[in-house]
């Protein structure tokens, strides 16, 4: 099946520091990806939809400003949580769709972010 | 906000019986998906079922879908201990084309 990688695995920084996450297709192209973050216990909550070559479509109550996404080739997104704070601590993790097909979404492994 | 709404949020039984995990949801919908995912690990994919389809297997998993009640049903026969997981029921929005991932439903399985 499709692999989908997130690189790095988990991260820990300081505050008002910024921080990027990638998100790979690793044997397919990927026009769309997700990205969401999840809280402890919590369930996956939808950030935005990244597509490629285009701006992300982000989900109300996501800022953009500070969630930085791009999408600039068809198997790598990247998140950037820019100054982040302690309350951006959570899981994000990322899911790509194989060749445009919404039944197809594969999902990466998550990256663990801790902010100090 | 939220589109699956899962019943119940936890669930402990015996090795061996079987586990039920109820989804709702709010909007007509292309598909439905149930994923797995282990305490701190990424999203494993269990079954998808397409709107117009009723009942699926996947060796001991059974999903139901009803779409005139906007619901769906995960049901594990003789559970395992390596079942212990939250699992979790994401719509597939029609329109939106985005999956929407319900609260999860945190099951525990005893040895």
């Amino acid at each position: 099946g499709a692999v989908v990688s997130q690189h790095p695995s988990w991260v820990i920084c300081k505050s008002g520091t910024s921080v990027k996450i990638e998100c790979r297709s690793l044997d397919f192209q990927a026009t769309t990806m997700f990205w969401y973050r999840q809280f402890p216990k919590q369930s996956l909550m939808l950030m935005a939809t990244s597509n490629e070559g285009s701006k992300a479509t982000y989900e109300q109550g996501v800022e953009k400003d500070k969630f930085l996404i791009n999408h600039a080739s068809l198997t790598l997104s990247t998140l950037t949580v820019t100054s982040a704070h302690p309350e951006d601590s959570s899981f994000y993790i990322c899911s790509a769709l194989a060749g445009g097909n919404y039944n197809e979404q594969f999902f990466g492994p998550g990256t663990r972010l801790t902010v100090l | 906000s939220q589109q699956g709404e899962e019943d119940p949020q936890a669930l402990s039984i015996q090795e061996g019986e079987n586990a039920t995990m109820n989804c709702s949801y709010k909007t007509s919908i292309n598909n439905l998906q149930w994923y797995r995912q282990n305490s701190g690990r990424g999203l494993v994919h269990l079954i998808l079922i397409r709107s117009n389809e009723r009942e699926k297997h996947s060796g001991r998993l059974r999903v139901t879908l009803d779409t005139s009640k906007k619901s769906s049903s995960l049901l594990i026969t003789a559970s395992r201990a390596a079942d212990t997981a939250s699992y979790f029921c994401a719509p597939f929005i029609q329109g939106a084309q985005k999956l929407v991932f319900g609260q999860g439903t945190r099951l525990t399985i005893n040895p």
